[in-house]
C-alpha cells in the first residue's frame, strides 16, 4: 500500500506480557517516529529513527521499551512486561529525508495500533 | 511545564462560524510548526506546515506564528460538519516534533 501500515490494529494483553509493534513506513522514507496517544494528552514523542539507527531514544518512558529497524525499513516498538499504564495508541509515522531544507517535513501517521492491558 | 500548550477544548460551533485554535510553546530553538488534524480512530494528517513568523493561507485554513510571544492559531473559516476532528498543534527541530494535545472540534449542521 501507499501509506504507513501497522499492526496489530488492536492488542489487548494480560499485564505482565511482552507485545511487539510493528510499523511499515512509507517505501524510501528514511526518518521514522514512534509517538504514544493517550486519551486527552496528545501524542507522547517516543523515539526517532534516521535510517537503522536512533539518534533520539529520548522518549523512551521506561528500560521496558525498546525499539528497532531493520533494513531501513520496517521497525518493531518492543514492551516488556507490559502494564496497565502502558495502555494507550502507538502511532506510527514517517518522513522522506530533509537534510538539505533541515526541517522534519511532513509526518505521514498509520491508524496505530490501539494496546489495552488488562 | 509542557513544551506545547494547546488549548484543550471541547469546542461547538455552528456551522458556517470562524473557529479560532490556539497554542502556546516554550521552547525558544523551535523552528517547524505544523498543525494536523486527526479523525476518531484515524492518525493525524497534515493540514498546514510554516518555518516563519506570519501568515500562510491554505483554503479556509489560515495558520498563524508569532515568534516573539511563541504563540501558534490555526483559524478556519466557513466552518463545516466535515471539519469536525481533533486538531493538533505541533513545533520543534528537525528531528523531533511535539505535539500539543489536541483540541476536538465539532462542527453542527
Amino acid at each position: 500500500g501507499a501509506g504507513v501500515s501497522q499492526s496489530p490494529s488492536n492488542k489487548v494483553t494480560e499485564k505482565g506480557k511482552d507485545v511487539e509493534l510493528r510499523c511499515d513506513p512509507i517505501s524510501g522514507h528514511t526518518a521514522l517516529y514512534w509517538y504514544r496517544q493517550s486519551l486527552g494528552q496528545g501524542l507522547e514523542f517516543l523515539i526517532y529513527f534516521q535510517g537503522n539507527s536512533a539518534p533520539d531514544k529520548s522518549g523512551l518512558p521506561s528500560d521496558r521499551f525498546s525499539a528497532e529497524r531493520t533494513g531501513g525499513s520496517v521497525s518493531t516498538l518492543t514492551i516488556q512486561r507490559t502494564q496497565q499504564e502502558d495502555s494507550a495508541v502507538y502511532l506510527c509515522a514517517s518522513s522522506p529525508n530533509m537534510v538539505l531544507a533541515g526541517g522534519p517535513g511532513e509526518l505521514f501517521f498509520g491508524e496505530g495500533s490501539r494496546l489495552t492491558v488488562l | 511545564q509542557k513544551e506545547v500548550e494547546q488549548d484543550p477544548g471541547p469546542l461547538s460551533v455552528p456551522e458556517g462560524a470562524i473557529v479560532s485554535l490556539n497554542c502556546t510553546y516554550s521552547n525558544s530553538a523551535f523552528q517547524y510548526f505544523m498543525w494536523y488534524r486527526q479523525y476518531s480512530r484515524k492518525g493525524p494528517e497534515l493540514l498546514m506546515y510554516t518555518y516563519s513568523s506570519g501568515n500562510k493561507e491554505d483554503g479556509r485554513f489560515t495558520a498563524q506564528v508569532d515568534k516573539s510571544s511563541k504563540y501558534i492559531s490555526l483559524f478556519i473559516r466557513d466552518s463545516q460538519p466535515s471539519d469536525s476532528a481533533t486538531y493538533l498543534c505541533a513545533a520543534g527541530s528537525a528531528r523531533q516534533l511535539t505535539f500539543g494535545s489536541g483540541t476536538q472540534l465539532t462542527v453542527l449542521p
